[in-house]
């Protein structure tokens, strides 16, 4: 059984656009949340984390929205360019110390110039 | 400043060959690692951790073996390699006081 899910395996947006990026998780026990992401070929980078004491944490183009009662997070990314076509993965782990995380399939963002 | 190599990074390699993927950390002590696979369509998949030299834990039963024979210092084996473990394999890292991993370029290793 999965226990972080993005069910949007792929997602094309228009440059300039918003891109949102949505991520599901089972175990209520998750309250530390991760953001990576992957060019083919290469290994992933890190984006963007946010604690389960927050609701939103912002970063330049990055934002990313926990919402906890629902188990869901997202990823919006304003404006996109055609840079951050890549695989978008969210990571969810028990605490930030210690405990490993566990990595959803991932979502494949399209910007279209 | 901290980096990670992570060699070759791609090979192919016959069905029942062994393996060897080496994954090397600079500028730290005692990290965490991990060697996780990225099989086509899926997502990460965490086979092996490490917390320090000697001390290996397995996520999922399978071919691979890992070893840590150095602090800074991961490798991922195969005695017999299958079809089934082709795939993008990466090495990660993480300090303990921070709160992320740092993953290599990735190893494509195809099975034929």
């Amino acid at each position: 059984d999965q226990q972080v899910k993005q069910n949007s395996p792929s997602l094309s947006v228009q440059e300039g656009r918003i891109s949102i990026l949505n991520c599901d998780y089972t175990n209520s026990m998750f309250d530390y949340f991760l953001w990576y992401k992957k060019y083919p070929a290469e290994g992933p980078t890190f984006l963007i984390s946010i604690s389960s004491i927050k609701d939103k944490n912002e970063d330049g183009r990055f934002t990313v929205f926990l919402n906890k009662s629902a188990k869901h997070l997202s990823l919006h990314i304003v404006p996109s360019q055609p840079g951050d076509s890549a695989v978008y993965f969210c990571a969810a782990s028990e605490n930030n110390y210690g405990q490993n995380f566990v990595f959803g399939p991932g979502t494949r963002l399209s910007v279209l110039p | 400043s901290q980096t990670i190599h992570q060699w070759p990074a791609t090979l192919v390699q016959p069905v029942g060959s062994p393996l060897s993927l080496e994954c090397t950390v600079e500028g730290t002590s005692n990290p965490n690692l991990y060697w996780y696979r990225q099989a086509a369509g899926r997502g990460l998949q965490l086979l092996f951790y490490s917390v320090g030299i000697g001390q290996i834990s397995s996520e999922v039963p399978q071919n691979l073996s890992a070893s840590r024979p150095q602090d800074r210092q991961f490798i991922l084996s195969s005695k017999k390699l299958l079809l089934s473990d082709s795939g993008f394999y990466l090495c990660a890292w993480r300090p303990m006081q921070l709160d992320s991993y740092t993953f290599g370029s990735g190893t494509r290793l195809t099975v034929v």
